[in-house]
C-alpha cells in the first residue's frame, strides 16, 4: 500500500460546483499535511497546510479525519482558474507525496 | 523579492556524462529537499539536508550526489550510474519553524539522451 494515495481523477466539473478530493495516508505517526496546486509543467505552490483538524482559506477548506487517516480538499464555486493538478503531502520527518489529482473546470 | 530558484530551467546532457543543477533560495530557510517527479508519478525525494554540512538519502538517492556547504545552496548532482536520468527536478526548502511546510523551486527539466 503505498504510504499517501488519491484518486488521479480527471475530476471534470462545471464552472460553479462544488468538489472535493480525498487523500488517504497510512503512516499513523504523520503529524503535518498539507495541499499543493500544481500547474502544468509548473513546480507545486502550497494551497493549504493542515496541522489540526481543519484549515479554511475563501473557497477552499482542508480537513484532517485521524480516526481513518484522510485529508480532504474541498473547493466551493469552482473557478475555470481552479483547473489543475493538487498534490496532497503529509508526514512525520519528511513529506511523502501523494501522485495528485486533475480538477478541470468547464464552462 | 525572496524565493528559490534553480538553473537552468532545461537542461540536455549526453548519457554516460554528469551534470549538477543548481538550487538557491534567499528565504533563510534551513532545510533544503531534492525531489523528481515523472509523468504521472507523485513527488519523490532524492535528497535532504537540515543544516549547513549534514545531508541525508532519501527515497532515490542511487546515482545522485549533494552538497550543503552553505545554507542558501544545495546543488544536485546526477552522476553517469542513475540509470533513467530523465525527469523534472524540483528543488524545496522549508523554516525551521515549520519544517515539513515546504516551498518550491520552478525546477528543472533534464533531459538525457
Amino acid at each position: 500500500r503505498k504510504e499517501v494515495e488519491q484518486d488521479p481523477g480527471p475530476f471534470n466539473v462545471p464552472e460553479g460546483a462544488t468538489v472535493a478530493f480525498n487523500c488517504t495516508y497510512s503512516n499513523s505517526a504523520s503529524q503535518s499535511f498539507f495541499w499543493y496546486r500544481q500547474d502544468c509543467r509548473k513546480e507545486p505552490k502550497l494551497l493549504m497546510s493542515v496541522y489540526s483538524s481543519g484549515n479554511e482559506d475563501g473557497r477552499f477548506t482542508a480537513q484532517l479525519n485521524r480516526a481513518s487517516q484522510y485529508i480532504s480538499l474541498l473547493i466551493r464555486d469552482s473557478k475555470l482558474s481552479d483547473s489543475a493538478t493538487y498534490l496532497c503531502g503529509g508526514g512525520y520527518q519528511k513529506v511523502t507525496f501523494g501522485t495528485g489529482t486533475k480538477l478541470q473546470v468547464i464552462p | 523579492d525572496g524565493g528559490i530558484t534553480q538553473s537552468p530551467k532545461y537542461l540536455f546532457r549526453k548519457e554516460g556524462q554528469n551534470v549538477t543543477l543548481s538550487c538557491e533560495q534567499n528565504l533563510n530557510h534551513d532545510a533544503m529537499y531534492w525531489y523528481r517527479q515523472d509523468p504521472g508519478q507523485g513527488l519523490r525525494l532524492i535528497y535532504y539536508s537540515q543544516i549547513v554540512n549534514d545531508f541525508q538519502k532519501g527515497d532515490i538517492a542511487e546515482g545522485y550526489s549533494v552538497s550543503r556547504e552553505k545554507k542558501e545552496s544545495f546543488p544536485l548532482t546526477v552522476t553517469s550510474a542513475q540509470k533513467n536520468p530523465t525527469a523534472f527536478y524540483l528543488c524545496a526548502s522549508s523554516p525551521v519553524d515549520r519544517s515539513l511546510e515546504q516551498y518550491f523551486g520552478p525546477g528543472t527539466r533534464l533531459t538525457v539522451t
